[in-house]
């Protein structure tokens, strides 16, 4: 079976600062990692995905994360946040072999201060 | 280019009732999941069809619970006799492929059930 933990259930951090959330997982079998985030109100959205290849996934808001095997660590960054940032952020793993379900993490909510 | 929808997004149940809780995917998307947000938490998965075959249900918590999509497009979960631990946000996502691995799941705006 596979899990995941997210560290920090809140984050609270200034606008232009930047930040990392973090996310470990555990799986004895080769899992594909993903990070989600739901703004208020609104439903779950990919923000980016690690399938193969380079360990460092972009986003196209700035977002990244990478891949760490060896820590089966799967943090996300961003060297300057904005106010519309603001959300909650989801990390999650899948299987190789089988149905694409995911196993998500608790969330972690990350705040924007002006 | 319409989204996941989920209808309705609100419900507010007595305890004891049966409650059904709609989706409607993707137009064309093959494969359909369903997950339940407790508060605080991460989703959980629930079930999963390819087309109208239900292809994994472990996740569903007891038998009260059930689900169907019975022409491979929207699907319907359906809580009989609810209880106060079903009070939750349960969200529907649905992927164009025969749940391949690296497709994304698109997910709807979920509905909030509440029992009483």
């Amino acid at each position: 079976a596979q899990s995941v933990t997210q560290l920090d259930s809140q984050v609270p951090v200034f606008e232009e600062a930047p930040v990392e959330l973090r996310c470990n997982y555990s799986s004895s079998v080769s899992v594909y990692l993903f990070w989600y985030v739901q703004y208020p109100n609104q439903g779950l959205q990919l923000l980016l995905k690690y399938l193969s290849g380079s360990t460092l996934v972009e986003s196209i808001n700035g977002f990244e994360a990478e891949f760490n095997k060896s820590q089966t660590s799967f943090h996300l960054r961003k060297p300057s946040v904005h106010i519309s940032d603001t959300a909650e952020y989801f990390c999650a793993v899948s299987r190789y072999q089988g149905a694409q379900k995911l196993v998500f993490g608790q969330g972690t909510r990350l705040t924007i201060n002006p | 280019g319409a989204g996941v929808s989920q209808s309705p997004r609100y419900k507010v149940a007595k305890r004891g009732q049966d409650v059904a809780l709609r989706c409607d995917p993707i137009s064309g998307h093959v494969s359909l999941f369903w997950y339940q947000q407790a508060l605080g938490q991460g989703p959980e998965f629930l079930t999963y069809f390819q087309n109208e075959a239900q292809l994994d249900k472990s996740g569903l918590p007891s038998d009260r619970f059930f689900a169907e999509r019975p022409e491979g497009s929207v699907s319907t979960l359906k809580i009989q006799r609810t209880q106060q631990e079903d009070s939750a946000v349960y969200l529907c996502a649905s992927s164009p492929g025969l749940a391949m691995r690296t497709d994304t799941q698109y997910f709807g705006p979920g509905t909030r059930l509440t029992v009483l």
